[in-house]
């Protein structure tokens, strides 16, 4: 059974600091990584991916991917108190399947 | 933008009721899913389809049927709706059968059964 998983949380991070966010997966053939923002009541909305190994910036956003060690994180730099959310990590398997983590519950304290 | 939408936001049913859920897209995508959603167990996968009139079980595909008679509508249906099926319902689409193809959700159907 392939698995992505995510520590449930939740991750209680002060306004202003570094949250980081991490993701395992099992499948090695794996190739794609996306990060989902999911707010309560709310639909999952995409907003990072990542497909080679290494850092990759989106204004307060930066995925890692490390394939050797199996694991993607997200690392949201100035938190604000809107970036509390639960974040899904999906990684498309060998098979082209999305895998879906449990999600992480952040919670950014003014 | 892309725009994936579910007929219902809320909906609640009564035990052995037969329920349909519609999710149409409007981006001409091929790949369409049904997940359901519960707290600690995240998104389960319970039917997808590649193409018209295609459909392959997911993960959880007891008690649940689907029908995708044109590309654009994916309709999860809930044959005799039980208790443990109250849970909220997320359609998703994605681009076509590839790797760098982000899913697209709806906005989610909270299904309650009594």
């Amino acid at each position: 059974q392939k698995e992505v998983e995510q520590n449930s949380g939740p991750l209680s991070v002060p306004e202003g600091a570094i949250a980081s966010l991490n993701c395992t997966y099992s499948d090695r053939g794996s190739q794609s990584f996306f990060w989902y923002r999911q707010y309560s009541g709310k639909s999952p909305e995409l907003i990072m991916s990542i497909y080679s190994n290494g850092d990759k910036e989106d204004g307060r956003f930066t995925a890692q991917l490390n394939k050797a060690s199996q694991y993607v994180s997200l690392l949201i730099r100035d938190s604000q108190p809107s970036d509390s959310a639960t974040y899904l990590c999906a990684v498309r398997d060998s098979n082209y399947q999305l895998i879906w983590g449990a999600g992480t519950k952040l919670i950014i304290k003014p | 933008d892309v725009k994936v939408t579910q007929s219902s936001r809320y909906l609640v049913k009564r035990t052995g009721e037969k329920v349909f859920l519609e999710c149409v897209q409007d981006m001409d995508h091929e790949n369409m899913f049904w997940y359901r959603q519960d707290p600690g167990l995240g998104l389960r996968l319970i039917y997808f389809s590649y193409d018209v009139k295609m459909k392959e079980k997911g993960d959880i595909p007891e008690g649940y049927s689907v029908s995708r008679e044109k590309k654009e509508r994916f309709s999860l249906i809930l044959e005799s709706a039980s208790t443990n099926q109250t849970s909220m319902y997320l359609c998703a689409s994605t681009k076509r059968r590839g790797l760098n193809t982000e899913a697209f959700f709806g906005q989610g159907t909270r299904l309650t059964v009594v």
